[in-house]
Order: structure tokens, then sequence, then C-alpha cells
């Protein structure tokens, strides 16, 4: 089925230790989104890419980094894990001049 | 940028009654849009309705409507007859796809 796709669906990791999320869509879109959403709070933007090869800061960039090496993939990485940024992330996805976001199912991060 | 405002952190509503969900945008935009996500219990989001500042009438979607009023610069979500599963989050989002806060809805039988 076409859609945002997110890998892995649940992680535990360490303090300190590193780790790549991986968003993949099939879809052709354009423009794609990095959200982390903490426990009874809103979806906050981490990255976004209008393009392959671009990428810019959202509203809580700090700590992470991501790549939009190819057009269907976008690759949030975060080098040293704090607890503070155990939360569920969400990617999605839109095409240019449409007014709809697809988003994938979730990745939930704990940190201890 | 724009900033959504979501005032309402929990709301009830009888079921089959209609309730509305404020959503206020702060933008110097001229042109710009409004969304309105679902999120159930089980975790997805869910596009609800989109409402463009250049049109001219509310947005509708079967049981969703939007109430937007430029000069008060709100568009809230109006869900007419509401049913037990419309119990969720909702979320409202600027054209940048910036989340508002949410409000949690729950239907009560």
């Amino acid at each position: 089925n076409a859609g945002v796709t997110q890998t892995p669906k649940f992680r535990v990791l360490k303090t300190g230790q590193s780790m790549t999320l991986l968003c993949a869509q099939d879809m052709n879109h354009e423009y794609m989104y990095w959200y982390r959403q903490d426990p009874g709070m809103g979806l906050r933007l981490i990255h976004y890419s209008v393009g392959e090869g671009t990428t810019a800061k959202g509203e809580v960039p700090d700590g992470y980094n991501v790549s939009r090496l190819k057009k269907q993939n976008f690759l949030l990485g975060l080098e040293s894990a704090a607890p503070s940024q155990t939360s569920v992330y969400f990617c999605a996805s839109l095409l240019a001049g449409a007014n709809v976001l697809t988003f994938g199912a979730g990745s939930r991060l704990t940190v201890l | 940028a724009q900033k959504i405002t979501q005032t309402q952190p929990g709301m009830f509503v009888q079921e089959k009654e209609a309730v509305t969900l404020d959503c206020t945008y702060d933008t110097s935009d001229q042109s710009y849009g409004l969304f309105w996500y679902k999120q159930p219990s089980s975790g997805e989001m869910i596009f609800l309705i989109y409402q463009g500042s250049y049109d001219e009438q509310n947005a509708t979607e079967g049981r969703y409507s939007l109430n937007f009023q430029k000069a008060r610069k709100s568009a809230n979500l109006v869900i007419s007859a509401s049913q037990l599963g419309d119990s969720a989050m909702y979320f409202c989002a600027g054209q940048n796809f910036v989340f508002g806060p949410g409000t949690r809805l729950s239907v009560l039988p």
C-alpha cells in the first residue's frame, strides 16, 4: 500500500547512544516533515525538507540532524540520545501544492 | 511563522449533540490555510478538513465543518451529531504545518 513508512516502530536507547529513524514514502511527495509528540501534547516540528538535498529547522531542532539524500527518504538522527528525547516521532509527507499531510504510524523512542 | 492556539485542553459532549472545538491563529500572511487532524487512542493522525484563507465558504466534510472567522483569526471545528468514535485528540494546524497543543474530546453515552 502506498503511504509513509517509519522504521523502527519501537526502540529503547541508553543515554549517549546514537540512532537513526527512517521515513520512506512512495508517493513522490516533495515535502517531508519530522515531528515529535510528548505524552498529552501536540506535535512539534523538528526538521522538514522541501526537496531532495534540502533540509530546514523547525520549532525544536536541537539534538537532531536530518538528511534527504533521496526524494523518497527522510532520515532523523540522534547523535547522543538524552532522556528528554523520549517521545513518539511522526514523519509526514506532502505533495507540492496539496493541502493534506500524509502521516506515518509513528516511532516510539525511549531513552533510559 | 503562524502560531496556533487551542485553549480547550479537554471537552465533553453528549452523544448525538454538536460540539465546537476552538482554534485561533496568528499570521501576517495574506494567503494561508488551516487544517484539523484527529488522533484517536490508537495514535494515527487522521486528516479531517481544510480551509483556505481565500475560500469564500466555510469548509464542510460530512459531519465536520469549519467555522472560519477571518477577522477574529479563528477556525473552529464543529462536529455535528457526535458519536462515541469521535472521542480523540483534535489538533488544529496552520499552513506551515505547525500544530496547536490539541483538545481532548470525550463523547459521553
